[in-house]
């Protein structure tokens, strides 16, 4: 079965700090891909990234980074010098490539406040 | 493209109720999805399909029905809401090599 897990539920940060949410995943299957996605106040899910089983790099994008660690199954994300339209919900997700159907397993979400 | 959009943003409905929530996409998506949202609980999957005429269950699928007519759209139905359906739905659609579309949402509150 797989499960993802976002032990943080929320975090509060002051703008310009760093902050790291973390996700930890559970599959037996070697072939998987993780997602983050960002849903701020007004609802909607906005895709951040997409990383497959067999791609360790980190990877940057601007303000926002991914430490991806097989050997402790975590895929977490980190904010440098956070801003206040950063405050929304993150979620970490899991697909399977097994199931032949793309869907996704999500964690419970991490609400992130930025005070100004 | 306008992606995927649904129908309707907003509904409230009583208990016992029946609707229908519309999923369209125009990227030729394979595959498609619903998805519910509840508080504390990240999304779940209802139900799923994976080509135009062909559906599956997911996570959470008692209570709904789901039909795949047409590749671009993708209907889930509440034959008689509960109060328990309350909820935002999420509509998702997917090419073969992944990387999931959502919709804006669907708010729904059944009293």
């Amino acid at each position: 079965a797989q499960k993802v897990t976002q032990a943080q539920t929320e975090i509060s940060v002051v703008e310009k700090e760093d902050v790291t949410l973390d996700c930890v995943y559970e599959t037996r299957d070697t072939t998987y891909y993780l997602f983050w996605y960002k849903q701020p106040p007004s609802g909607e899910l906005v895709f951040l990234i997409r990383r497959n089983s067999f791609d360790e790099q980190n990877e940057i994008s601007g303000r926002y980074s991914w430490n991806f660690q097989k050997s402790t199954s975590s895929f977490n994300f980190t904010i440098t010098a956070s801003q206040v339209v950063d405050s929304a919900v993150y979620f970490c997700a899991l697909s399977v490539e097994r199931t032949g159907a793309n869907n996704l397993f999500f964690g419970t979400g991490t609400r992130l406040t930025v005070i100004p | 493209n306008a992606g995927v959009t649904q129908t309707p943003k907003f509904r409230v409905l009583k208990t016992g109720q029946s609707m229908t929530l519309l999923c369209a996409q125009d990227m030729n998506h394979e595959y498609m999805y619903w998805y519910r949202q509840d508080p504390g609980m990240g999304l779940r999957l209802i139900h799923y399909s994976v080509g135009e005429g062909t559906t599956a269950k997911g996570e959470v699928p008692d209570g709904y029905n789901v039909s795949r007519l047409k590749k671009q759209n993708f209907l889930l139905g509440l034959e008689s809401a509960a109060p328990s359906q309350t909820s935002v739905y999420f509509c998702a659609s997917t090419p073969r090599q992944g990387g999931q579309f959502f919709g804006p949402g669907t708010r729904l509150t059944v009293l």
